[in-house]
């Protein structure tokens, strides 16, 4: 079945420092992939999708980019800031028969300190 | 902007005790769904729910588990009997459509089970 893989946390960084959070998933055919972010205290909200191979999706700073070669969707920022502390949600969408399901990774927490 | 409630933020119940979960959905919304997460585990699906019907549901969502949408603003989760594994976050979510349309979720309501 479809399953998504993100390293493990917390990761914990200064300010400024560059961000990278590894993700990499397992699905038939041509999923869609998310990073979806949760401030504390929030709801997931949606922070970048791809919906298809070497698509990259950007916002707020953060990249990532659709590797069908490695199936990867490794989440990227330059320059992290104390605001950016948050779990961080890997996950993909299969449209199937209209249910629209979301899997999602077990998430990372990102905490930057000054 | 609009967003996903649910209400409460934290339920604590006996085991062999009903729970409904409420949530109300983004209002011109037409998909919805509910996903869970027990500590430190991923976040899974349970069920996804339009037009009045199920429109997929998990292994999870076993006969202890029952969705509706009582009246045109609400969307609840029940269980039937709880258990101790059903602690967990639980989360609503609606979208627009289906497809690549985004899933926007609510804060979430912690179970607890005794």
């Amino acid at each position: 079945g479809n399953s998504v893989t993100q390293m493990e946390g917390p990761v914990t960084l200064s300010e400024e420092a560059f961000l990278t959070i590894n993700c990499t998933y397992t699905a038939t055919g041509y999923p869609s992939l998310f990073w979806y972010v949760q401030y504390p205290g929030e709801g997931l909200q949606l922070l970048l999708k791809a919906t298809k191979a070497d698509d990259k999706g950007s916002n707020k700073g953060f990249e990532a980019t659709y590797r069908k070669e490695t199936t990867s969707f490794h989440l990227e920022k330059g320059s992290v800031q104390v605001s950016d502390s948050a779990v961080y949600f890997c996950a993909l969408k299969k449209v199937t028969g209209g249910g629209n399901k979301l899997t999602f990774g077990t998430g990372t927490q990102l905490k930057v300190e000054l | 902007e609009p967003e996903v409630t649910q209400t409460p933020s934290h339920q604590v119940t006996q085991m062999g005790q009903e729970v409904i979960l409420r949530c109300v959905p983004i209002s011109n919304h037409l998909y919805f769904y509910w996903y869970r997460q027990i500590l430190g585990q991923k976040v899974e699906f349970l069920v996804s729910f339009y037009n009045n019907e199920i429109s997929e549901k998990s292994e999870i969502f076993d006969d202890q588990f029952s969705v509706e949408r009582p009246d045109g603003s609400n969307f609840t989760l029940k269980i039937r009997s709880t258990k101790l594994e059903d602690s967990a976050m639980y989360f609503c979510a609606s979208s627009e459509s289906s497809g690549t349309y985004e899933q926007y979720f609510g804060p979430g309501t912690r179970l607890t089970v005794t």
